[in-house]
């Protein structure tokens, strides 16, 4: 069946450093979902990509669609504690009924 | 979101015994889902449900069954749990985007 990876899947990094983390389709996606977990909490949506090399940008987080649809990325610059948690991606299945999530970045941030 | 609630948040229970747990939304969405979250295994679909007489399985229903009492209750029952059924659970609902919106989610121990 579908499955969505992510990279890696735990990241330790000094507050002020760049972080990234890389999600892989097996199949081409309509459109990728990115979510932000807080240690101790639920997973909130962040945004959506459509478009193939889409780009889009929240204060210090930049979003990519690949041109292919089937791989995003998701880049912090100059981390903050407060971007500690775990991010998923996700798309759609094949017939549109559901998410598959990505397995998750564990990102924790050091003062 | 204070929209999507959970019951109980947390629940310890023993090998065999039957548990329920409860999703209550004030969203006004149709669609509504029960995931599982493991470490390191990201969120795992159990059920979704389009509407009332709309129930679909997801990758992992075995052991579980679901009941939609009406558009804004989603409940999800384990007959006899077993120790490995011991995990986060997430009730969510979503839009016509697929954008989901996560309750605050139920710590289940089955021991």
């Amino acid at each position: 069946g579908q499955q969505v990876m992510q990279i890696p899947q735990y990241q330790h990094v000094q507050e002020g450093e760049d972080f990234t983390t890389y999600c892989n389709s097996s199949t081409t996606l309509s459109n990728i979902q990115w979510y932000k977990q807080r240690p101790g909490g639920h997973p909130v949506f962040l945004i959506q990509l459509v478009k193939s090399g889409e780009v889009k940008k929240q204060k210090r987080l930049t979003f990519q669609f690949g041109e292919a649809k089937k791989n995003s990325s998701l880049h912090i610059t100059a981390t903050q504690t407060t971007d500690v948690g775990t991010y998923f991606c996700a798309g759609p299945n094949t017939g549109f009924q559901k998410l598959v999530f990505g397995t998750g970045t564990r990102l924790l941030v050091s003062p | 979101d204070a929209d999507v609630t959970q019951t109980p948040r947390n629940r310890i229970t023993k090998t065999g015994k039957r548990i329920m747990l409860e999703c209550s939304q004030t969203k006004g969405h149709d669609r509504m889902y029960w995931y599982r979250q493991d470490p390191g295994l990201g969120l795992r679909l159990i059920y979704y449900s389009f509407d009332v007489k709309d129930i679909n399985k997801g990758e992992i229903s075995d052991g579980y069954s679901v009941s939609r009492q009406a558009q804004a209750k989603f409940s999800l029952s384990l007959e006899s749990a077993i120790p490995n059924q011991t995990a986060l659970y997430f009730c969510a609902t979503s839009d016509f985007k697929d954008t989901q919106y996560f309750g605050p989610g139920t710590r289940l121990t089955v021991l």
